[in-house]
């Protein structure tokens, strides 16, 4: 079955880009009608969604991190990636990525967490 | 866009139903079928229990129901288990495409 795996570093210093990547598994990042995303939990609070891409390059973000966020596909790999600059300690959460399909989000990866530290 | 609003927590006895509200606007809830919900277990990832507002996905129990009522949404759980305990949060689909979840309510099975 189609699993979803993120991978990248787990600490990342303040001012600096935090990027992340989705690697999607036992199926094809290429399917029609699904919206690849990305979703973080600060530590003991509630979910935030970033941004989702359709595996055409489409991309919709969160108004409140749109500045500073790119997500991007790369179909041949199966993959897509988070980059959010200029981070700061407000960024440390566990950030999942998530298939998303008529605006719910019905496969999660199991999530990593980013710590923002000098 | 602001999120939705969940009370911070609810509870219940074993067997019994308990109901999460989740109160958006006529910009997300009020304006599109289109809420989710999602069990939280710590230290896991959430998972889909209800989609386009009161539907189920394969495989969750037909004890969580969904339903709404202009800008609120609700998720229902009756037969109230141990392993219900959780953090459930609500999502919405919002005007220009985007997404908002909820605050997301703790539910302790007393």
């Amino acid at each position: 079955q189609v699993q979803l795996q993120e991978s990248g570093p787990g600490l990342v210093k303040p001012s600096q880009t935090l990027s992340l990547t989705c690697t999607v598994s036992g199926g094809s990042i290429s399917s029609y009608g699904y919206h690849w995303s990305w979703i973080r939990q600060h530590p003991g609070k509630g979910l935030e969604w970033i941004g989702y891409i359709y595996y055409s390059g489409s991309t919709y973000y969160n108004p409140s991190l749109k500045s500073r966020v790119t997500i991007s596909v790369d179909a041949s790999k199966n993959q897509f990636s988070l980059k959010l600059s200029s981070v700061t300690a407000a960024d440390t959460a566990v950030y999942y990525c998530a298939r998303e399909k008529g605006y719910s989000f019905d496969l999660w990866g199991r999530g990593t967490l980013v710590t923002v530290s000098s | 866009q602001s999120a939705l609003t969940q009370p911070a927590s609810v509870s219940g006895s074993p067997g019994q139903s308990i109901t999460i509200p989740c109160t958006g606007t006529s910009s997300d809830v009020g304006s599109y079928n289109l809420v989710s919900w999602y069990q939280n277990h710590p230290g896991k990832a959430p998972k889909l229990m209800i989609y386009e507002g009161s539907k189920r996905p394969s495989g969750v129990s037909d004890r969580f129901s969904g339903s709404k009522s202009g800008n609120m949404a609700s998720l229902t759980i009756s037969g109230l288990q141990a392993e219900d305990e959780a953090d459930y949060y609500c999502c919405s689909y919002a005007d220009n495409r985007i997404v908002v979840f909820g605050g997301g309510t703790k539910l302790t099975v007393l």
